[in-house]
């Protein structure tokens, strides 16, 4: 059964860059078939997409982040993170990662881990 | 950006209920499109995929349809498990969005 779970610090300063990773356990994030995404939800609100990358390193990036975003790929650990810089309280969330098969929604997802922007 | 928007945002109905939640793309997604369930202080759960295909492990009393730019999400009979917000999802073009959530409570 394909798992995926993020980890990181849950309290980022104002102007610092929040960074999390997520683990794959079950799969191979190397598989050909899947993108493989981040989405955030701000407390009480609706959902965001942030950006996808696939195995090889491609990635997509939701132009309203994408000055301060940076997804990266590490087949070695099945591992895929997260970084975003220049934070503010704006970018308090839940964040989750998800697995995207080509031409498909997101299937599975992380339990979410919620950051807070906070001096 | 194509915008989703969904409604209604609240709908309260009760147990053995048939609801519809209507979910429009501002431009022509094709079929493009998810609908999802999230219950609080969890993950969203994909239930459709395409439109109208159900994911699987969903039961059956959940239906998705529509194409371009209208479509809609039935639950055919509500039961208890199912109060929790929808949210739809376009996957036709980058940035994929979402809908604002509908969020469906006991009448």
């Amino acid at each position: 059964q394909l798992q995926l779970q993020e980890s990181g610090p849950g309290l980022v300063k104002p102007s610092e860059t929040l960074s999390l990773t997520c683990t794959v356990s079950g799969g191979s994030i190397s598989s050909g078939s899947y993108y493989w995404g981040w989405i955030r939800q701000p407390p009480g609100k609706g959902l965001e997409w942030i950006g996808n990358i696939y195995y090889s390193g491609s990635t997509y990036y939701n132009p309203s982040l994408k000055s301060r975003v940076t997804v990266s790929v590490d087949t070695s650990k099945n591992q895929f993170s997260l970084k975003l810089s220049s934070v503010t309280a704006a970018d308090t969330a839940v964040y989750y990662c998800a697995r995207l098969p080509l031409e498909l929604p997101f299937d599975y997802w992380g339990q979410g881990t919620l950051v807070t922007v906070s001096s | 950006d194509i915008q989703m928007t969904q409604s209604p945002s609240t709908l309260s109905a009760s147990v053995g209920d048939r609801v519809t939640i209507t979910c429009r793309a501002s431009q022509s997604i094709s079929s493009w499109l998810a609908w999802y369930q999230q219950k609080q202080g969890k993950a969203p759960k994909l239930l459709i995929y395409k439109a109208s295909s159900l994911e699987s492990g969903v039961p059956s009393r959940f239906s998705g349809s529509g194409s371009g730019t209208e479509f809609t999400l039935t639950i055919s009979s509500l039961q208890p498990d199912d109060f929790a917000t929808y949210y739809c999802q376009q996957y036709n073009s980058f940035p994929y969005t979402f809908g604002q959530g509908t969020k469906l409570e006991i009448k």
